[in-house]
């Protein structure tokens, strides 16, 4: 199984908002990810959990907060967001070992919309 | 120079073509290399990793060139079904180097 599930699928936030965007994986990873996707444009990395540890934040604005509660879970909590922030949220996972680098398995995103 | 950097496209060929696309590197370090595969509003899926002997699954070949830096796809035979844009991914071998995406290869087949 390959599944890697996100909720919602679709959110409309206000900027005086607090929302939180899930994702969830049973295939045994211990890497997972978020990215931030606009149109027309690559996935760009925001947060890496390796082993539950946050291992990696690429710079991203402290109005987006990771936690991961477990090694299948991954949550990203968004408060007071800028309508620039409206993209599609991806989550991602990945065997995680050391220094290799393993394939990564999307979820279907969360299209977010920020009024 | 782009740290990743695939030629957008758009590739429109008819279907049974073959087609292939490339996606250069510039760091010498880098370690691991895919393909994905991204459908309109979708997300990516992964097509293949790229192995330094190359690589085929079905109808499609990867190729790394460690020299010139790049990696390549190539796909024969293609299908309507293969329309996508065709993302690169390159990393480094150490936990703190980056995961780079390239922009992608929007490609369209044809009847």
């Amino acid at each position: 199984d390959t599944e890697v599930t996100q909720t919602p699928k679709h959110l409309v936030m206000g900027m005086t908002n607090k929302k939180s965007l899930k994702c969830e994986q049973h295939m045994g990873h211990r890497a997972m990810y978020w990215y931030k996707q606009k149109a027309k444009k690559p996935p760009e990395l925001m947060f890496v959990y390796s082993y539950e540890k946050l291992s990696i934040n690429e710079s991203v604005p402290s109005r987006f907060s990771p936690e991961c509660p477990n090694s299948s879970l991954l949550n990203l909590h968004l408060h007071a967001l800028q309508p620039e922030d409206s993209a599609l949220y991806l989550c991602a996972s990945s065997q995680a070992s050391g220094g290799t680098f393993y394939e990564q398995y999307f979820g279907p995103g969360t299209r977010l919309t920020v009024t | 120079r782009k740290e990743v950097e695939q030629d957008p496209g758009p590739f429109n060929v008819p279907e049974g073509a073959t087609v292939a696309f490339n996606c250069t590197y510039s760091n010498s370090a880098s370690q691991s290399f895919f393909w994905y595969r991204q459908d309109c509003r979708k997300e990516p899926k992964l097509l293949m990793s790229v192995y330094s002997s190359g690589n085929e699954d079905g109808r499609f070949t990867a190729q790394l060139n460690r020299a010139s830096q790049y990696i390549s796809l190539l796909i024969r035979d293609s299908k309507l079904s293969d329309s996508a844009t065709y993302l690169c991914v390159v990393k480094g071998y150490s936990s703190a180097s980056k995961i780079i995406f390239g922009s992608g290869t929007r490609l369209s087949i044809r009847p």
